[in-house]
């Protein structure tokens, strides 16, 4: 089994902050990196599939870079806003397994 | 249609019991997965299905068994399942299963699972 580790576990920002955490996985057999957001008792919402090494994705105030030389994706939250608390899962895909850290619970309080 | 839809949302049952969970999509996607939760761990892959065959299987106990009668539907049919197979059961749906794991995955709600 690999390990794909996130990091914090949790997080709590004021309305406004920007913030980033890390997903960190094997530098070798990359495949692609997925992120997810998790609201509760909604279903896992696709952010982004990345590839490359040095992609950059943004997807509103929420973007995220690749370097999978050293294994590790960064997700970053501009001025957030309550509605973005939610869990923060990514997954590293190798051939056709695919592995999900343990997510990175962020709260924003307003 | 960009949702998968899964049934039932709680399930408690004996384990003697058999029952069976369903997922089901409508965005023409062609592999379907299911993934088992425990609380405070990360979601583990338990099959794959890719055209309706069954791609991927993560070495999982007999008593699960996966079905995917059509392309939209993908059905998980339990049977003397043990209290430690409580847990959120999860479904999600891709366009391909033969890409590598590029495709953007759709996940379902879950279905909450208690054994007795």
């Amino acid at each position: 089994i690999l390990n794909v580790e996130q990091s914090p576990q949790s997080l709590h920002v004021q309305e406004g902050d920007s913030t980033n955490f890390t997903c960190s996985f094997p530098s070798s057999n990359f495949y692609a990196l997925h992120w997810y957001r998790w609201e509760t008792a909604k279903s896992p919402e696709a952010l982004f599939v990345m590839t490359l090494n040095g992609d950059e994705k943004k997807k509103g105030r929420i973007s995220a870079t690749l370097n999978t030389k050293e294994g590790y994706s960064y997700l970053y939250i501009k001025g957030s806003q309550p509605e973005d608390s939610a869990t923060y899962l990514c997954a590293f895909i190798t051939g056709n397994q695919f592995y999900f850290g343990t997510g990175t619970s962020l709260t924003v309080i307003p | 249609d960009t949702e998968v839809t899964q049934t039932p949302k709680h399930l408690v049952m004996g384990m003697t019991n058999k029952k069976s969970l369903k997922c089901e999509q409508h965005m023409g996607h062609r592999a379907m997965y299911w993934y088992k939760q425990k609380a405070k761990k990360p979601p583990e892959l338990m099959f794959v299905y890719s055209y309706e065959k069954l791609s991927i299987n993560e070495s999982v106990p007999s008593r699960f068994s996966p079905e995917c009668p059509n392309s939209s539907l993908l059905n998980l049919h339990l049977h003397a399942l043990q209290p430690e197979d409580s847990a959120l059961y999860l479904c999600a749906s891709s366009q391909e299963g033969t890409s590598g794991g590029v495709d953007t995955q759709y996940f379902g709600p879950g279905t909450r699972l208690t054994v007795l």
